[in-house]
Parts: structure tokens; sequence; C-alpha cells
């Protein structure tokens, strides 16, 4: 069975930056795009940031764009996002999510647990 | 950027009732939507790709439909571990995705 943790997520003051890390196992993880997606507290899923198997291409969300930065480790089986310029608003659970097995079904098929990043001073 | 739109936000149905949610989009994005459940204090689960198509391990009860512009998750008889909360997603401009806002089910 896919696993995925995420960790990272802490209390941190308005305006600083964060790295989450995602550690991916049981699946080949050379071989699949990775995502983040994010959940503000009583809010609705938002899409945050994609990378591709090789991480050579990223894409981000308007509302992140310029402060997250997507990044993974193919030896590592690790993906990581880190935030910078953190406001009130980049408070959330982040989610790591894998995507279906099958070349062109992008839906992400496994999540991890989530990390809660809290932004307040 | 795709706009996404869910009817109702949010329900109260009784165990056994039927439920249809509706999901719209802003343009035409073919059958480029999945449905996922949420509960409290758990990850999202897969319910629907491709629109209509069932995933693995997922309740028959639960089907998709649609294309296009719009589209529906119906639960064919509401069980007790069906009040969650239910998200569309569009996959069309993948890499880039878009969740609907949600629709809340609730127990009447």
């Amino acid at each position: 069975e896919v696993q995925l943790l995420e960790s990272g997520g802490t209390l941190v003051q308005p305006g600083g930056s964060l790295t989450l890390s995602c550690a991916a196992s049981r699946f080949t993880f050379s071989a699949y795009a990775m995502t983040w997606v994010r959940q503000a507290p009583a809010k609705g899923l938002e899409w945050v940031s994609t990378i591709g198997d090789d991480g050579s291409l990223t894409h981000y969300a308007d509302s992140v764009k310029g402060r997250f930065t997507i990044s993974r480790d193919n030896s590592k089986n690790m993906v990581y996002l880190h935030i910078k310029s953190l406001r009130g608003d980049d408070t959330a659970v982040y989610y790591c999510a894998k995507p279906m097995g099958v070349a062109g079904l992008n839906w992400f098929e496994s999540w991890g647990k989530g990390t809660l990043v809290t932004v307040s001073s | 950027a795709v706009q996404m739109t869910q009817s109702p936000s949010s329900l109260s149905a009784s165990v056994g009732d039927r439920v249809t949610i509706t999901c719209r989009t802003s343009q035409d994005i073919r059958n480029h939507l999945g449905w996922y459940q949420e509960k409290p204090g758990k990850a999202p689960q897969l319910l629907i790709y491709d629109a209509s198509g069932l995933q693995s391990g997922v309740p028959v009860r639960f089907s998709g439909s649609g294309s296009g512009t719009n589209f529906t998750l119906t639960i064919s008889s509401l069980q007790p571990e069906d009040f969650a909360t239910y998200y569309c997603l569009q996959d069309y401009t993948y890499p880039r995705f878009t969740f609907g806002p949600g629709t809340k089910v609730e127990i009447k």
C-alpha cells in the first residue's frame, strides 16, 4: 500500500518561512508527478502545486506563485514544499498526494495524513 | 482559469435517501472531472474519476455522470458512513487543477 507521510508543519510568525516534507514509499516514486493540496480551517480543498516526475516541471496556484517552491529528491523518495513570506491565509493542513497509476489519469488517488501549518504572531 | 460551482452547498438527508450533487464549470472540460469524499480529520478519498469511472473499492451506490460543463454525483441509497463533504475536481487544465467549493451532506 502506498504511504505518504508529511512533516514540517508548525506554528510560524507572519513573514516567516518553512519547508514541508513528504516521504513516499511502496511505489516507484520517480515515475509519478507529485502534488501538494491544502485545506484552511473550515474551508475547502485547494490545489497548491505539482511537480513532474523528474522535477524539471513545476506548477503553482496563482495564490502561492512566487512564495512557494516545490521540489523533489528521487534518490530519497521525498517531495518538498518551501514556503516563504507566510501569511495568515496560508494557515492550513497541507497534504501530499500521488496520482493514479495509469497514464493520463491524473486524479489524486493516494494522500498523506497532512501536516498543519499555523501562521500567527 | 476554470471556475467551479457546486450545488447545493449543503443538504440534509436521511439514511436510504437518493442524493444528487451538481458540479458546474465555467468552460467545457469534456469528462475531466472527479469526485472526492472528505470526512473530518481524514484525507480526501477519490470516488469517481473521468466523470463516471468508479474508483476501485468504492461502493456501487456512488455514481457520476455528465460532460462538458454539467456533472452530477449520485448516491443511490445514503448510508450512515456517507455523511461527509463532497468535492468535485477538474483536471482539464492539467497540471493545474481546480476543486469545487464542496457540498456538505448532513443527517436529517
